[in-house]
């Protein structure tokens, strides 16, 4: 039982460059979300989905793209890399409400 | 002003000693969280409270909705205790939720 994985742990993008940052659960879990964190800072969302083929918005959804086409995957899009996306991301997942969450490991992304 | 609020930001204290972090909010919720951050980075969830009081361990979590009020308490400290503490909450009938800014602990052996 893996829990929740992300990949990759570290990148480095270019002003401009699209990537795409990994993320899987094998928990069976409904829930799941993208957060940034930025120094000095509390976490904020920015997309969630509550089940497969259903995504929405949160706090700081600019410049990014989600899908949730099966349960275990929710893969976060960026589309062209801006400095300020320079951030350490977290993907966590739930059950559902009345559950607590499962969180990545991390992916630290540096755009320069 | 935020609607999460923790106190005190940072706390250094020895081992041993009994660790205090609170955290007050504003809005109505359906759940507060309590997360560990440690210095690695690695986010872990601690407790998930909607009422009354929670212990796992060497930690307890109480919470006081007519206050809107909640405590993580660590017994008996260690230097492993060593992270930033998160507390969360999630508005009624709702996954998001709203971060605090955090409590880094050091225990000093």
């Amino acid at each position: 039982n893996a829990g929740v994985t992300q990949t990759p742990k570290f990148q480095v993008l270019k002003t401009g460059q699209s990537m795409t940052l990994q993320c899987a659960q094998d928990m069976n879990h409904e829930y799941m979300s993208w957060y940034r964190q930025d120094p000095g800072m509390g976490l904020r969302l920015i997309h969630y989905s509550v089940g497969a083929g259903i995504t929405d918005q949160g706090e700081v959804p600019n410049g990014y793209n989600v899908s949730r086409s099966t349960t275990e995957d929710f893969p976060l899009r960026l589309l062209s890399a801006a400095p300020s996306q320079t951030s350490v991301y977290f993907c966590a997942s739930k059950r559902g409400l009345g559950y607590g969450y499962t969180f990545g490991s991390g992916t630290r992304l540096t755009v320069v | 002003k935020n609607e999460v609020e923790q106190s005190p930001q940072n706390l250094t204290a020895q081992e041993g000693e009994f660790i205090t972090i609170n955290c007050s909010y504003s809005v109505g919720i359906s759940a507060l969280h309590w997360l560990q951050q440690h210095p690695g980075g690695g986010i872990v969830s601690l407790f998930m409270l909607s009422s009354g009081k929670k212990k796992h361990g060497r930690l307890i979590a109480t919470i006081n909705i007519q206050e809107k009020h909640s405590s993580l308490h660590i017994t008996a400290s260690h230097p492993r205790d060593s992270a930033v503490y998160i507390c969360a909450v999630a508005m009624d009938s709702n996954y998001q939720l709203i971060w605090g800014a955090g409590t880094k602990l050091i225990i000093k052996p």
